[in-house]
């Protein structure tokens, strides 16, 4: 069972947006940054977003992350076919001492 | 472009050791990052195995219960890891990361990674 809650899925139409939720508790989400990461199938995971709202260079501005409290959320606009994989947010616990990560939310686009 | 590869054996019998090794292809392995593995279970959730920082400084994921070694060899560039007394429970899809700054920084390379199974 992950630290972190995510959806299991997310379904939308393409040209829509769609939101994404991570939630954990002050350990974690509440005192450290959160980023996020898309794997598609067969594929290396890729960072979406570091520090809690920062896109890295080449990653569209339809993706941003926001944070609030103990709960993050990745927001996907303008949604694309090739939007469809899993998606995961992480962030390091300064309780356990260790990164934790969501269980993952399979994107749907239809 | 700097591109992580991991390799070793792809089945495990049980109470054995696993042995994988990232290669890093460019740039040095020893400035400004920290190295971790990752693993991804069969049924989903990733789990943070453990990091080597660059200052050699390594942190593991206490619930291993100190299976799990990780070492880097900067001279060949390469990241390895040995975790011991493999369960069935340990099959998992294994990534090598490329953390920014310490042991606390976000990831922003992986590897493909490396489907491995553990049987009896």
């Amino acid at each position: 069972q992950s630290v972190l809650a995510q959806p299991p899925s997310v379904f939308a139409a393409p040209g829509r947006k769609v939101t994404i939720s991570c939630s954990g508790s002050s350990s974690n989400i509440g005192n450290n940054y959160v980023s996020w990461y898309q794997q598609l199938p067969g594929t290396a995971p890729k960072l979406l977003i570091s520090e809690d709202n920062r896109r890295p260079s080449g990653i569209p501005d339809r993706f941003s992350g926001s944070k609030s409290a103990t709960s993050a959320t990745l927001a996907i606009t303008g949604l694309q076919y090739v939007d469809e994989a899993d998606y995961y947010c992480g962030t390091w616990d300064s309780s356990l001492g260790v990164w934790v990560f969501g269980g993952g939310t399979a994107l749907t686009v239809l | 472009q700097v591109q992580l590869q991991e390799s070793g054996p792809r089945q495990v019998k049980t109470s054995q050791t696993l042995s994988l090794t990232c290669s890093v292809s460019s740039g040095s392995i020893s400035s400004g990052y920290h190295w971790a593995w990752i693993r991804l279970h069969p049924g989903g959730g990733l789990e943070w195995i453990g990091s080597i920082s660059h200052s050699g400084y390594i942190s593991y994921n206490p619930s291993l219960k100190g299976r799990v070694t990780i070492s880097v060899d900067t001279s060949k560039k390469n990241l390895s890891l040995d975790v011991t007394s493999v369960i069935v429970a340990d099959t998992a899809v294994f990534f090598c990361a490329r953390g920014r700054g310490d042991i606390y920084g976000h990831f922003d390379l992986w590897g493909k990674g490396i489907q491995v199974t553990v049987s009896s």
